[in-house]
């Protein structure tokens, strides 16, 4: 893996389901994974940065995990809303300059 | 704190005339970095500050595309002369740290060339 890739493109679930989704990433040199959540006509917020590989974390009903040897992270969403909503971004460090670089994201809709 | 401010939000040109896009970043943080949106290309990396230095400006697509951050306060983003193909939207956000820091966006300025 070169650069930072997500599948899949997009999604669509019902409220209630649950779901995930994959962040692969370049495992030589693994300095951190960031997860952003994007909802439309607003900007990038960030939900986890995680390092350690083995990595767990949660924040309400989403939670991340991390696998540096392998060089992904899984993303879950446990009994989506339809304020779940939104393109959900990984992004690593990856350069000379070790400057975020970010995959093309998830988008993800929760049908009431 | 009011987080990234960026101005305008919305801008309209016609081509051929200069357009500039300024960002303030969150008090304390020390590195700032400019992306655009586009359909096409997602969210890329337009150039990157640290203390006020560009460490890494290879995603400035063109000459016309210039960046400056006089002061820890404060940076521009300038195009010179604009073209329809620059529509899109343009991210500033800035982070306590080096490059790999939680980033935090500002709200974006969506600019159109006519």
């Amino acid at each position: 893996i070169l650069n930072v890739e997500q599948s899949p493109q997009s999604l669509h679930v019902q409220e209630g389901d649950s779901t995930n989704f994959t962040c692969s990433f370049p495992s030589s040199n693994f300095y951190a994974l960031h997860w952003y959540r994007w909802e439309t006509a607003k900007s990038p917020e960030a939900l986890f940065v995680m390092t350690l590989n083995g990595d767990e974390k949660k924040k309400g009903q989403i939670s991340a995990t991390l696998n540096t040897k392998e060089g992904y992270s899984y993303l879950y969403i446990k009994g989506s809303q339809p304020e779940d909503s939104a393109t959900y971004l990984c992004a690593s460090p990856t350069g000379s300059a070790r400057q975020l670089t970010f995959g093309s994201g998830t988008q993800l809709t929760v049908l009431p | 704190d009011a987080g990234v401010i960026q101005s305008p939000r919305h801008e309209v040109t016609e081509m051929g005339q200069e357009v500039t896009l300024r960002c303030k970043p969150i008090s304390g943080h020390n590195s700032l970095f400019w992306y655009r949106q586009t359909m096409m290309r997602g969210l890329e990396l337009l150039i990157y500050f640290n203390n006020n230095v560009p460490i890494d400006d290879s995603g400035m697509p063109e000459d016309r595309f210039s960046a400056k951050m006089p002061n820890a306060s404060f940076s521009t983003l300038k195009i010179q002369p604009s073209e329809p193909r620059d529509s899109a939207v343009y991210f500033c956000a800035s982070s306590f740290g080096t490059s790999s820091d939680t980033q935090y966006f500002g709200p974006g300025t969506r600019l159109t060339v006519l």
